[in-house]
């Protein structure tokens, strides 16, 4: 199985402030990398899809990039709504895998 | 818009069936792969099956469900299925129904129905 692997597992962050959350695969997956956010108590947000695209609504301040092995969300000046743990799912290679996720706190 | 609403979870003891159901509405739901994903109790997200668009093939991510659970759509009625058979506690947690996109993410997701296996 693929392993997804996010650093870091947990980032406090002051708001306006950029964050950056890693996802490394354990072989190339080209770009069928997506990333998704999960507030407390929601359902997951696709935020990302096929490692640079936006989805639908999502704001700008969201950004993806690679491919193969290694990937990147950015969040251009964090907002307080913000707040909410991040993941990245693979769908290149059944089974489907997520990484562990990303908790992102406001200071 | 895309709108799926999952149901039939609830209380279960261990060796008990459950069957959750999926209504989708706002989309051609006969053109979409579906998927089940689930997340145990302050867990990370678990992929569980999906589901091609006229129903075959089916694929599970985990190892421990093949042969207990069994995924089926209606495409008539705009349905998506999971049938569990054979739950242990570990099968405890949030069942999510959610859509597959044409780009092969998962792009929209139901509220999630909460599976507890208990005695």
């Amino acid at each position: 199985d693929i392993v997804l692997t996010q650093s870091p597992d947990f980032q406090s962050v002051t708001p306006k402030e950029k964050v950056t959350i890693t996802c490394r695969a354990s072989q190339s997956i080209g770009s069928n990398l997506h990333w998704y956010q999960q507030k407390p108590d929601q359902s997951p947000k696709l935020l990302i899809e096929s490692a640079s695209q936006s989805f639908s609504g999502v704001p700008s301040r969201f950004s993806g990039s690679g491919s193969g092995t290694d990937f990147t969300l950015t969040i251009n000046s964090l907002e307080t709504e913000d707040a909410a743990t991040y993941y990245c799912l693979q769908t290149f290679i059944l089974p489907w895998t997520f990484g562990q996720g990303t908790k992102v706190e406001i200071k | 818009q895309v709108h799926l609403v999952e149901s039939g979870g609830g209380l279960v003891e261990p060796g008990g069936s459950l069957k959750l159901s999926c209504a989708a509405s706002g989309f051609s739901f006969s053109d979409y792969y579906m998927t089940w994903i689930r997340q145990a109790p302050g867990k990370g997200l678990e992929w569980v099956s999906y589901i091609s668009s006229i129903s075959r093939p089916t694929k599970f991510g985990i190892d421990s469900v093949r042969g207990r659970f069994y995924i089926s759509r209606d495409n008539i009625k705009n349905l998506l299925f999971l049938q569990m058979n054979s739950l242990t506690v570990e099968d405890t947690a949030v069942y999510f129904c959610a859509r597959v996109s044409r780009n092969m993410s998962v792009d929209y997701w139901g509220q999630g129905t909460l599976v507890i296996v208990s005695s």
